[in-house]
């Protein structure tokens, strides 16, 4: 029973540094998300993909770039890491809604982000 | 601008006692609301929801209350227990859209 898969869980970068997060579902989900959490600032949508083929921006997408590689795999990447991106990140899954039949989100268990 | 806003940063409440986390919301297009529970170094996990064609929904010891017009929720946990010792994240969403709108959380400890 995997569900969300994250790697890394935890990673330490130098501002300038470029990084890939890795995420994985097997829930056969269309929807997918990422979002960081920071201290007293709940959970913020980085960007998100309703379906395969398909991204959209979130609430905080700038310094980000995302790439749905296939109906299982959503990446997130920090081109140049800034200190103000060291958070928790967050990656999360869905059915697609449809009429009556809102379906939860379902997370991974973050990847810890520290960039100095 | 924060949509959706849980004002108690933390509440403690004694085993078998009745545990009420506040939820506030200013988006009225707000039509579907979610319950998450956190542990620390994990991910959320989805708790209870509500749609805002209801007023009450129960799962067992959690009940979710919605009152539209004053656009408020509130999570009941009865009777409180010490496993229920978590972050608890307040969402809300919008017609067909599949993205979620997160409170800043309410950190609940259950006292022995």
């Amino acid at each position: 029973n995997a569900g969300v898969t994250q790697t890394p869980k935890f990673q330490v970068l130098k501002t300038g540094q470029s990084m890939t997060l890795q995420c994985a579902q097997d829930m056969n989900h269309n929807s997918m998300y990422w979002y960081r959490q920071d201290p007293g600032m709940g959970l913020r949508l980085i960007y998100y993909s309703a379906s395969e083929g398909t991204t959209d921006k979130g609430e905080v997408p700038n310094g980000y770039n995302v790439s749905r590689l296939n109906k299982r795999e959503f990446s997130l990447r920090l081109e140049s890491a800034a200190p103000s991106q060291t958070s928790v990140y967050f990656c999360a899954s869905s059915e697609m809604f449809r009429t009556g039949n809102n379906q939860p989100q379902h997370f991974g268990d973050g990847t810890r982000l520290s960039i100095l | 601008d924060q949509q959706v806003k849980q004002n108690s940063p933390s509440l403690s409440v004694q085993e078998g006692r009745i545990s009420i986390l506040n939820c506030d919301y200013t988006n009225s297009m707000f039509d579907y609301f979610l319950w998450y529970k956190k542990y620390p170094a994990e991910g959320p996990t989805f708790l209870i929801s509500i749609s805002s064609i209801k007023d009450k929904n129960e799962d067992g010891r959690f009940t979710v209350f919605l009152n539209k017009s004053a656009k408020h929720l509130s999570l009941h946990i009865v009777p409180s227990q010490p496993g229920d010792s978590a972050v608890y994240f307040c969402a809300a969403k919008r017609g067909t859209a599949s993205k979620l709108t997160f409170g800043t959380g309410t950190r609940l400890q259950v006292t022995l």
